[in-house]
């Protein structure tokens, strides 16, 4: 099957800096791409969706000054956490959507990344 | 490594009756386990979702049932309507929460 990679998987932060999250389609060019954030115990809220080439959709109530989207190219996105505060920590995770070769119904999910502002 | 696995890509179901999709994981650490559907040209949301404490968990017409000794999830959609026609994903959390996503299902609901 498809592979999406993130990375980094885990990373701890200074209150105050920015952190850049990858999100790579290994083996397919992704259209689209979805940025998600999970507290603990709780479901995946969207914050975004991103077309390759285009400004990404924010979700309401998701600061969209705060999470910069990029999405380059069909291989790659990023979410960049910048400023970041200890309210921000949570698991942040990519989901891809691929283009011809795969059915358009399907999504790929990248391993999801764990930030922890301190 | 697939740690959660969904074996059926697709499943088609009459208007009316009992869809029954499920997920197999290898990891007896997992202690939440999650359901999402997923419409065409939209992401994934949230259905439903099961802690490892219990074996049931009923939303409506959505029904989790969780087997922890065969390491077994199942989603029961009863009775089945068209509009539940998706792709629907089991998802499941270690202790850490990271999470750990199957390759989906394909449900078609035909009227």
């Amino acid at each position: 099957g498809a592979v999406v990679s993130q990375h980094p998987s885990r990373v701890i932060c200074k209150s105050g800096t920015s952190v850049k999250i990858e999100c790579r389609s290994l083996d397919f060019q992704a259209t689209t791409m979805f940025w998600y954030r999970q507290f603990p115990k709780q479901s995946l809220m969207l914050m975004a969706t991103s077309n390759e080439g285009s400004k990404a959709t924010y979700e309401q109530g998701v600061e969209k000054d705060k999470f910069l989207i990029n999405h380059a190219s069909l291989t790659l996105s990023t979410l960049t956490v910048t400023s970041a505060h200890p309210e921000d920590s949570s698991f942040y995770i990519c989901s891809a959507r691929s283009r011809g070769g795969f059915p358009d119904t399907e999504a790929f999910f990248g391993q999801g990344t764990r930030l922890t502002v301190v | 490594d697939q740690q959660v696995k969904q074996n059926s890509p697709s499943l088609s179901v009459q208007e009316g009756r009992i869809s029954i999709l499920n997920c197999d994981y290898t990891n007896s650490m997992f202690d939440y386990f999650l359901w999402y559907k997923k419409y065409p040209a939209e992401g994934p949301t949230f259905l439903i979702s099961i802690s490892s404490i219990k074996d049931k968990n009923e939303d409506g017409r959505f029904t989790v049932f969780l087997n922890k000794s065969a390491k077994h999830l199942s989603l029961h959609i009863v009775p089945s309507q068209p509009g539940d026609s998706a792709v629907y994903f089991c998802a499941a959390n270690d202790e850490s929460g990271q999470f750990y996503f199957g390759t989906g299902t394909s449900l078609t609901v035909i009227p």
